[in-house]
């Protein structure tokens, strides 16, 4: 079955500017998890929502936002751009009903911000 | 958030020799625990989880030992391939926090031909 897929897969931006990422998870997966990977912080969890509600949310302010729609496609956003959001962003899919529900994690969308 | 460190940020072993990644996690509390493998232009995978409540896990060619005491967790690979070069992290679930992970900064694999 297909993967996970994020689009678009590299975005170069200014500071300032917003961006929207999106996600499609792995048919018949109601949880999203959305990561951001660099490489002085590693991987940070950002936020997880689960059949359209966010049920989990990691320590970013309030720039950082997401929403899932009804067919578990997800997106997030991250709003007035700072150098410091240059990151890989991951987002993974799993069914989401128990935590050892195996994460499957898309390519990333590599983001630049200038 | 959590620290949730490696000892070792590279390493190098010849092919078909043993490999053993090491990772130190914070919270003694934590429950559940996971091997990732994420090669160059590709997301995490990945390889083999834990219960706080096991020692030891073996997957094909992978073992995970779990050591609460000193919250040390390694990762066994058996017989290394040139396909294992990746970046492997560990990563915890701390109570209380649902599905949330903390991911080790990572080490690097190579192996050498």
């Amino acid at each position: 079955k297909a993967g996970v897929t994020q689009t678009p897969r590299y975005l170069i931006k200014t500071r300032g500017q917003q961006v929207t990422l999106s996600c499609s998870p792995i048919s018949g997966h109601r949880s999203v998890s959305w990561y951001q990977q660099t490489p002085g912080q590693g991987l940070q969890f950002l936020f997880e929502y689960f059949s359209e509600t966010q049920r989990n949310k990691g320590n970013f302010p309030g720039r950082f936002s997401g929403r899932q729609f009804s067919n578990s496609r997800s997106e997030m956003n991250v709003s007035t751009l700072e150098l410091g959001d240059s990151a890989l962003y991951l987002c993974a899919s799993s069914f989401g009903t128990t935590l050892t529900d195996t994460q499957y994690f898309g390519p990333g969308t590599r983001l630049t911000v200038l | 958030g959590e620290n949730v460190g490696l000892h070792l940020p590279t390493l190098s072993v010849q092919e078909g020799d043993n490999s053993i990644i090491n990772c130190a996690y914070s919270n003694s509390a934590s429950d559940y625990f996971i091997w990732y493998k994420q090669e160059s232009g590709k997301g995490p995978q990945f390889i083999i989880d834990i219960r706080s409540n096991m020692d030891k896990r073996q997957g094909q060619r992978v073992t995970v030992l779990l050591n609460k005491t000193v919250k040390h967790l390694s990762l066994q690979i058996a017989a290394t391939q040139p396909g294992d070069s990746a970046v492997y992290f560990c990563a915890e679930n701390p109570p209380n926090t649902g599905n949330q992970f903390y991911f080790g900064t990572g080490t690097s694999l190579t192996v050498i031909p």
